[in-house]
């Protein structure tokens, strides 16, 4: 079993609609959850960070960290074409090591 | 500012040839990574630097090497390469404020490496 899950999709969703993507992990010991927006044919950048459990917002993207259920969300509120990416969710461990999930391919058609 | 650079952008080689990526970062970060990335498995940790000199394997080292001469350089070899290498390899940094390790990690933009 992998530390971080992550399904990989495709999540195809009309323009406007609300976009959940979510990870499960099982190591208790993460401190940092990340997501980072990838582009086709482009590395991954920093979208959104959390610290421990709570909420997030930047915008239209709310980060969510439910710590005791080892689950953490990114809601897209008004979705737009140009939101359609692949979007990673990482965790540090106590190395300060990133741990990735797999990656949800997005779609936000028109 | 460039960032994170990767050479090449792209690259065939035949089984057994041996080749070079270099990444450079001009953000004076003192950590830097080597990731593969393959469909479906996400970002896989090779090699990585804790600074200039320094070296360590990550989660699949097998069949590369790595060098750190100079702090803002982090070269990926590959001795033998495989089918199985066949991959998007990316490089990233990320740098140190007050003795802590930061949790972003910048990325290159990838070199696709196809093994034949």
């Amino acid at each position: 079993q992998k530390e971080v899950e992550q399904d990989p999709g495709p999540l195809s969703v009309p323009e406007g609609a609300i976009v959940s993507l979510n990870c499960t992990y099982s190591n208790s010991a993460f401190q940092y959850f990340m997501w980072y927006r990838q582009y086709s044919r482009k590395g991954p950048e920093l979208l959104m960070y959390t610290y421990s459990s709570g909420n997030k917002e930047d915008g239209r993207f709310t980060a969510q960290v439910d710590k005791s259920s080892k689950y953490i969300s990114l809601f897209i509120r008004d979705s737009q074409p140009s939101d359609s990416a692949t979007y990673l969710c990482a965790m540090m461990d106590s190395n300060y090591q990133l741990i990735w999930g797999a990656g949800t391919k997005l779609i936000i058609k028109p | 500012n460039a960032g994170v650079t990767q050479t090449p952008k792209f690259r065939v080689l035949k089984t057994g040839q041996s080749m070079t990526l270099l990444c450079a970062q001009d953000m004076n970060h003192e950590y830097m990574y080597w990731y593969r990335q393959d469909p479906g498995m996400g970002l896989r940790l090779i090699h990585y630097s804790v600074g200039e000199g320094t070296t360590a394997k990550g989660e699949v080292p097998d069949g590369y090497n790595v060098s750190r001469l100079k702090k803002q350089n982090f070269l990926l070899g590959l001795e033998s390469a495989a089918p199985s290498q066949t991959s998007v390899y990316f490089c990233a940094s990320r740098t140190v404020l007050n003795d802590r390790v930061t949790h972003e990690q910048y990325f290159g933009p990838g070199t696709r490496l196809t093994v034949t």
